[in-house]
């Protein structure tokens, strides 16, 4: 079994500061996470992935998350929002479990971004 | 733009009728998926085609099914429509090397049930 959960269903930033984007998963084997970001009227755009190579990842347009296995975290972080980071961001989780449930992406409900100027 | 298309863009049918969507995956990914995105259930994983065999499924309910032909692109078929089927469908594809390959997805299919 595996779940998501995206803690804030909106964030709010100022233009220039500190985006943290909060995701705690569940899984019964070690896991696989992804953020991927949606902007209006498209479809999802993967921003990075944890694929158990390396515990901090670095993905497009200045986003990082770091995998915390003793948290059951992986936040998504970005130094300095700009306004065009305005978006809903999703938190996704997959494993090795097996089974019918092979490359199934189970997502969290979202964090819708603001970035005020 | 993800190289994965999926017509048509809009959809508005009435309750109890039958519609089919379409996907056309990038060049060369053996793999498709169907997700479903609703307000009230999120983002949910539908099913899984890969090279035209079905190889994962989620939470689909019986009135829907899916194939994947030969071209490797993909139908999904909604019928009986509910109010509660309007969503938006997205499908996405992947080269399928690996269980964290990524997953590219297609704009949508907006699927309003009137």
């Amino acid at each position: 079994a595996q779940s998501v959960t995206q803690l804030g269903s909106h964030v709010s930033v100022s233009e220039g500061a500190l985006v943290l984007l909060r995701c705690n998963y569940s899984s019964s084997v070690p896991p696989y996470l992804f953020w991927y970001v949606q902007y209006p009227n498209q479809g999802l755009q993967l921003l990075l992935k944890y694929t158990s190579a390396a515990t901090l990842v670095k993905g497009i347009n200045g986003f990082e998350a770091e995998f915390k296995k003793s948290e059951t975290s992986f936040h998504l972080t970005k130094p300095s929002a700009h306004m065009s980071d305005a978006a809903e961001y999703f938190c996704a989780v997959t494993n090795n479990a097996g089974g019918t449930s092979y490359g199934k992406l189970t997502f969290g409900q979202g964090t819708i971004l603001t970035v005020h100027p | 733009d993800s190289g994965v298309t999926q017509t048509p863009k809009h959809l508005i049918t009435a309750t109890g009728q039958r519609v089919t969507l379409r996907c056309s995956p990038r060049s060369g990914d053996l793999s498709v998926y169907w997700y479903q995105q609703s307000l009230d259930q999120g983002l949910q994983f539908l099913i899984q085609y890969y090279n035209g065999e079905e190889r994962a499924k989620g939470n689909i309910l019986e009135r829907f099914s899916a194939q994947q032909f030969p071209d490797l692109h993909s139908e999904l078929n909604l019928s009986s429509l509910e109010l509660g089927d309007s969503a938006l469908y997205f499908c996405a594809s992947s080269a399928d090397r690996g269980i964290t390959d990524t997953q590219y997805f297609g704009p949508g299919t907006r699927l309003t049930v009137l």
